[in-house]
């Protein structure tokens, strides 16, 4: 099927090793973010978030850091597997809509 | 956690035709969204689709290009409407019970 991710910027990461994905963002009031995974064919699927209020949440495998005084956002991703492969956006909430950054391919290499 | 059904998942029309897309949610929302993912492209949110009132709709995205239906609160259907190659996407609806819940989308293809 067709690939979501032919134009995006491409991150390779070796397989088990950490990858770092990150994101810039415009609005200084958004309060609220979102990283998505979409695999090739389905519609994003929610990896984790973070409030404003914080600077780092974890989950299992990844951890999300805020730094509210760049506008960055980044998403880690600890011992890359090969079922990590896909397209990654980050999305903040603005007033109650999601809206979409541009999106990170990541590859993982064997 | 929501559950959201996307009918069809995939379509060929042919220009100048429309295509109307429902979105079936397995529990009652107040908001539903569409967006509009171009080959290669992040998603581009087209409207918020409120039970009982007029969608609203984003900048650059009109209500006669995009009529959207909201007649309660669990499903919503969104018409491409005159459809030109350019409109050849993938189309997904979500909800937002705290977090953002998408369709698998609608693969539309516009020959």
């Amino acid at each position: 099927g067709e690939s979501v991710g032919l134009h995006l910027p491409t991150l390779s990461v070796q397989e088990g090793d950490n990858s770092i994905i990150n994101c810039a963002y415009s609005n200084s009031a958004s309060d609220y973010f979102i990283w998505y995974k979409q695999e090739s064919g389905k519609g994003p699927q929610f990896i984790i978030d973070i409030r404003s209020n914080m600077d780092k949440r974890q989950g299992q495998r990844v951890t999300v850091l805020l730094n509210k005084t760049v506008k960055h956002l980044s998403l880690q991703i600890a011992a890359t597997q090969p079922g990590d492969s896909a397209v990654y956006f980050c999305a903040e909430d603005r007033d109650d809509k999601i809206i979409f950054g541009k999106g990170t391919r990541l590859h993982i290499l064997p | 956690s929501a559950v959201i059904s996307q009918k069809p998942s995939r379509d060929i029309c042919q220009r100048g035709t429309s295509l109307t897309i429902q979105c079936q949610v397995d529990s009652q929302v107040t908001m539903m969204f569409w967006y509009r993912q171009q080959p290669g492209q992040s998603l581009t949110l087209i409207a918020t689709a409120n039970q009982g009132s007029e969608a609203t709709y984003e900048s650059g995205f009109v209500i006669d290009k995009f009529p959207i239906s909201r007649p309660n609160l669990t499903f919503s259907t969104l018409t491409v409407s005159n459809m030109s190659p350019e409109d050849s996407s993938i189309y997904l609806c979500s909800v937002v019970p705290g977090e953002a819940f998408f369709g698998q989308g609608t693969r539309l293809t516009v020959v």
